[in-house]
């Protein structure tokens, strides 16, 4: 059981970049998928989430409009989209996986993270 | 606004017991957190589900040596028998819809 994240890198302000969040171990249609980010040296941030039908897609005020979460089911992947990146982006962006739908809205797994560095 | 508040650090001896404290805002005091840990140079890991009641539901693997407990607007996470490899950031959750939030996180040093 485990999420891996792919996909993180240089890249100039303005510009995107797509992460990538590969699943196994579970059955990727029965969860609710998250990203979180953390800033190096700082706390954790909640950046989107995404139901397991892609009926609901949630935002952080701090990301809304310019980062778009999807899913893949049938490819065991999780995707976020980054347009119009900021210095302020900088950060280590992790995959989340909710516990079992009633259990909650917490976070039960956690993949080792990719890093995102916005710079000119 | 749903706010968690933890102290930004603690620190215990080896062997010895530590509990840590998040605090949700007041009129969130009913809410469930989870705790999560996360090693210097690693991606979090799932601690536990901790209920308004003190009822706690720990993740694969946890010891038995991390335990949840609860006091109104108070969630408690206790370690006994701390070894050096507790020594980590420890954070709690919760959620509103469509939002996650997190508390600022405690580092814990073990001595």
């Amino acid at each position: 059981v485990q999420l891996v994240e792919h996909g993180g890198g240089l890249v100039k302000p303005g510009g995107s970049l797509r992460l990538s969040c590969a699943t196994s171990g579970f059955p990727l249609s029965s969860y609710t998928m998250n990203w979180v980010r953390q800033v190096p040296g700082k706390g954790l941030e909640f950046v989107s989430s995404i139901d397991s039908e892609s009926s609901f897609q949630y935002a952080a005020d701090s990301v809304k409009g310019r980062f778009t979460i999807s899913r893949d089911n049938a490819k065991n992947s999780v995707y976020l989209h980054m347009d119009r990146l900021r210095v302020e982006d900088t950060a280590i962006y992790y995959c989340a996986r909710d516990g079992v739908r009633g259990f909650g809205e917490v976070f039960t797994l956690w993949g080792q993270g990719t890093l995102v560095i916005v710079s000119s | 606004q749903l706010v968690l508040t933890q102290s930004p650090s603690a620190s215990a001896s080896r062997g010895a017991s530590v509990k840590l404290t998040c605090i949700l805002s007041s009129e969130h005091r009913d809410y469930i957190i989870a705790w999560h840990q996360q090693k210097p140079g690693k991606g979090p890991t799932f601690l536990m589900k901790l209920n308004s009641d003190g009822s706690h539901t720990k993740g694969d693997g946890v010891p038995d040596r991390f335990s949840g407990s609860s006091s109104g607007a108070e969630r408690y996470l206790t370690i006994s028998s701390l070894q050096s490899d507790d020594e980590a950031d420890y954070y709690c959750q919760t959620w509103a819809t469509g939002i996650r939030v997190f508390g600022g996180g405690t580092k814990l040093t073990v001595l």
